[in-house]
């Protein structure tokens, strides 16, 4: 079945630096790939997606390119700040129904 | 109130007790979802509520029971729980399950330890 598999956490960075999360998808169809984010004592909140091949999906600075010859969606941010620190969702979905199929999370530390 | 809304925030029961987690929004939505989401996992879908009807169970125990009375309420009744079912209980909701976008808006979950 279709699955999701992103960098184990944590990750910790100095504020300023350059972020990259890596996501690699399995997928029988053509899926509609997500980032979701999820601040402490928050739920999650969609970050940024991108529903077909080559799409740049981007938001608050952050990007994410769908490239389908390497099933990857790799999240990136060019200067990370505390703000940033929560924990990162790649996810997918065929949109034949809601079900979304998310990753197991990558928890992120930005020390100032 | 805005968004989604899940109260309590945390909830300690023991295997024997009953009790009841709630969850309200207030986006005008008409599919709410419940997630289990325990450390080192992906989230796990539970329950799928499309205008006040399930059309998802996700395999779930019976000990976990959903109520849904209408498009802006869901609950999910818990008895005779197991330790391994303590998590985080996130609500989700959506316009519509029938027209997927992967757009789903979250409360911030209850906390659920069994003891």
């Amino acid at each position: 079945g279709d699955s999701v598999t992103q960098m184990e956490g944590p990750v910790t960075l100095s504020e300023e630096a350059f972020l990259t999360i890596n996501c690699t998808y399995t997928a029988t169809g053509y899926p509609s790939l997500f980032w979701y984010v999820q601040y402490p004592g928050e739920g999650l909140q969609l970050l940024l997606k991108a529903t077909k091949a080559d799409d740049k999906g981007s938001n608050k600075g952050f990007e994410a390119t769908y490239r389908k010859e390497t099933t990857s969606f790799h999240l990136e941010k060019g200067s990370v700040q505390v703000s940033d620190s929560a924990v990162y969702f790649c996810a997918l979905s065929d949109l034949r129904d809601d079900k979304i199929i998310f990753g197991k999370g990558t928890r992120l530390h930005i020390l100032p | 109130e805005t968004g989604v809304t899940q109260t309590p925030r945390h909830l300690v029961m023991g295997m024997t007790n009953k009790k009841s987690l709630k969850c309200e929004q207030h986006l005008g939505h008409n599919a709410m979802y419940w997630y289990k989401q325990s450390a080192k996992k992906p989230l796990e879908l539970m329950f799928v509520y499309n205008f006040k009807e399930q059309t998802e169970n996700n395999s779930v125990p019976s000990r976990f029971s959903p109520e849904c009375p209408n498009s802006s309420h869901l609950f999910l009744h818990l008895h005779t729980l197991q330790p391994e079912d303590s998590a985080l209980y996130l609500c989700a909701s959506s316009q519509d399950s029938r027209i997927p976008t992967g757009e789903q808006y979250f409360g911030p979950g209850t906390r659920l330890t069994v003891t």
